[in-house]
């Protein structure tokens, strides 16, 4: 059974730094892409960012601006994304995504969150 | 930057098809893949690469993509099937989500 498990979210105040981790299982990790996609409260889905099976290809939403940094340790299942200079506006879910192909098609399992408040 | 554009709602009666588009420029030369989003619940993959239906989505599903347009549709809509609905797509290496259509089953 697949199963993506979100760590690290949290109340962190504006300008502050937080990183996420997804430990990934039930898979071969290191077959597939994975990606970041996030849900402010009330809102629609958003791409954040997104990492090839051999981190060859990483992607970002442009509205990021380099703030954010995404990576993935094939070795110990794991996907991160570190977080830099949050802003208010980046309060919301983090979902972290397995992809079904090894390099970005969509994405067919999801984990259930983490949710990341960014607030004084 | 590349939009997917989704009506914000969709009405349909329980036993009739539901019909949900997705606009873009020149969507019909991209994949188009659809979500479901239940209240409170991730999201769950129902169509992918235009009509694809992933093991395990109900038949009812389907989807097309052509022109400027992807639909998802979904036959015989059930009460369960009541959700948010999203599009997506890629477009210079980036991922794009359409804004959502909540589509209500009454």
């Amino acid at each position: 059974e697949v199963q993506l498990v979100e760590s690290g979210g949290g109340l962190v105040q504006p300008g502050r730094s937080l990183r996420l981790s997804c430990a990934a299982s039930g898979f071969t990790f290191d077959d597939y892409a994975m990606h970041w996609v996030r849900q402010a409260p009330g809102k629609g889905l958003e791409w954040v960012s997104g990492i090839s099976w051999n981190s060859g290809y990483i992607g970002y939403a442009d509205s990021l601006k380099g703030r954010f940094t995404i990576s993935r340790d094939n070795a110990k299942n794991s996907l991160y994304l570190q977080m830099n200079s949050l802003r208010a506006e980046d309060t919301a879910l983090y979902y972290c995504a397995k992809d079904r192909g090894n390099s970005g098609v969509d994405f067919d399992y999801w984990g259930q969150g983490a949710l990341v408040t960014v607030s004084s | 930057s590349y939009e997917l554009t989704q009506p914000p709602s969709v009405s349909v009666s329980p036993g009739q098809t539901a019909s949900i588009s997705c606009s873009g420029d020149k969507l019909g030369y991209k994949f188009a893949s659809w979500y479901q989003q239940k209240a409170g619940q991730a999201p769950v993959l129902v169509i992918s690469e235009d009509d694809r239906r992933p093991s395990g989505i109900p038949e009812r599903f389907s989807g097309s993509n052509s022109g400027n347009t992807a639909t998802l549709t979904i036959s015989g809509t059930q009460a369960m099937d009541e959700a948010d609905y999203y599009c997506q797509a890629w477009d210079s290496s980036i991922v794009v989500f359409g804004g959502g259509t909540k589509l209500t089953v009454l």
